[in-house]
């Protein structure tokens, strides 16, 4: 499976400020997801980042919080806008090809005081 | 949408015993069904997962079962070891899309 890394690891921030996550892959990769875990909770999709074209929101998840982009095929940022602690959670991108298997990066573990 | 149950959402087995964890979904279009192992500070791996034109599934200590009719799926470990001991999730994924929505989880503790 590709081998997929996520910057930074983790950070802490004060409210109302922003944060970009990174995830990187080895290798083209047909679908890019970004998940978030609040602590001690399971896993829940925020967006599934589209190259080259806007990202899809899941529902309670906007733009204007999480901006998303995707310029290519092994690349995918997250940003997590006007923090505010409630925003204190891991972050993971997932990446998958055309089959069904999904396989996530490493997270990035935010904490906003 | 799709909703996927998990259950129990803590599971206490001794060295050796079998463990089983159960997960229901709701959407009767969906059709893979991964499960997840996730170790304290680590990213959830993928550690089988089935499909909808198969019962069951093996691989060494862990198999999965599928009941497509009663739209329910099992985990079980069978000679559980100290290092079983994780959380794990199930997840459910429809027919047509790439989206997985995740069952809550279940904290397995094997006692030595």
């Amino acid at each position: 499976s590709a081998v997929i890394s996520q910057k930074p690891s983790r950070d802490i921030c004060q409210r109302g400020t922003s944060l970009t996550i990174q995830c990187q892959v080895d290798s083209q990769v047909t679908m890019m997801f970004w998940y978030r875990q609040q602590p001690g909770q399971s896993l829940t999709l925020i967006a599934t980042a589209n190259q080259g074209s806007e990202a899809t929101y899941e529902s309670g998840f906007v733009i204007d919080k999480f901006p998303i982009s995707r310029p290519n095929l092994t690349f995918s940022t997250l940003t997590v806008s006007n923090m505010s602690p409630e925003d204190s959670s891991i972050y993971l991108c997932s990446v998958g090809q055309s089959g069904d298997e999904q396989y996530f990066g490493p997270g990035t573990r935010l904490t906003v005081t | 949408g799709e909703n996927v149950e998990q259950h129990p959402s803590t599971l206490s087995v001794q060295e050796g015993d079998s463990a089983v964890i159960k997960c229901t979904y709701s959407d009767s279009a969906s059709n893979y069904f991964p499960w997840y192992k996730q170790e304290l500070g680590k990213r959830p791996q993928l550690i089988i997962d089935i499909r909808s034109n198969v019962g069951e599934k093996k691989d060494q200590r862990i198999a999965v079962t599928l009941n497509k009719t009663a739209k329910h799926f099992s985990l079980h470990i069978t000679e559980t070891q100290p290092e079983d001991s994780a959380v794990y999730f199930c997840a459910a994924r429809t027919s047509g899309t790439y989206k997985y929505i995740f069952g809550t989880g279940t904290r397995l503790k094997v006692l030595a």
